[in-house]
């Protein structure tokens, strides 16, 4: 069984500073998923990470996959009130038809 | 374009009654995965339907079932209800083996 776990699990920051957020397994993933989700809502797939090293920016958000592909890490850049939300990193999917899910990381941007 | 879309959007129930929940796929999907989420975790799969069939379950009991209709809508059951099924349900589609795509689930709570 996969595990995914995160960290930190609870991050309050003021509107301006930049962040950090992890996501570790023992296990080798095929790919690695973030999402976000917000109160109320299902989660939204904010990227898809496949190549050891791989580096994706989206707007202030920077993901780097592992060289060995077990871990993968989320970089804001001068977050904002908008990034609040439950920050989740899920792998599988695809030909693997569930995705598991690490418990997330909980940020809150203070203005 | 509508999203997937759930029903009801809350529910309270009391311990030993059943629950069904519904699930309307995005257009043009025909994969739909249901996954619960406990306050404060990461979702957890339950299972998945295609061509009206479960292709894959999770580590979850008997007493939860579903449906995949014609129209690939589905529905998720539980029997017996426990407190513990306190949690938000959320319901996702797929078109074969691309990005999955989350309704903004129902919250069930049990008294």
């Amino acid at each position: 069984t996969q595990l995914l776990e995160q960290s930190p699990q609870f991050l309050s920051i003021q509107e301006g500073e930049n962040l950090t957020v992890y996501c570790n397994s023992s296990s080798v993933f095929s790919s690695l998923q973030w999402y976000r989700q917000e109160p109320g809502e299902g989660p939204v797939l904010l990227v898809t990470v496949v190549t050891g090293g791989e580096v994706k920016k989206l707007k202030r958000l920077t993901f780097q996959f592992g060289d060995a592909r077990k871990d993968s890490s989320l970089h804001i850049t001068a977050a904002q009130p908008g990034d609040t939300g439950l920050y989740l990193c899920a792998a599988g999917g695809g030909s693997n038809y569930k995705l598991t899910f690490g418990k997330g990381t909980l940020l809150t941007v203070n203005p | 374009d509508a999203g997937v879309t759930q029903s009801p959007t809350h529910l309270i129930k009391t311990r030993g009654q059943q629950v069904t929940l519904r699930c309307s796929p995005k257009s043009g999907h025909d994969t739909v995965s249901w996954y619960q989420q406990a306050l404060g975790q990461g979702p957890q799969f339950i299972f998945q339907y295609y061509e009206e069939e479960e292709r894959q379950r999770g580590n979850f009991p008997d007493r939860f079932s579903g449906h995949q209709f014609p129209n690939y809508s589905s529905e998720l059951n539980v029997n017996a209800l426990l407190l513990g099924d306190s949690a938000l349900y959320l319901c996702a589609s797929k078109l074969r083996y691309n990005e999955q795509f989350f309704g903004p689930g129902t919250r069930l709570t049990v008294l």
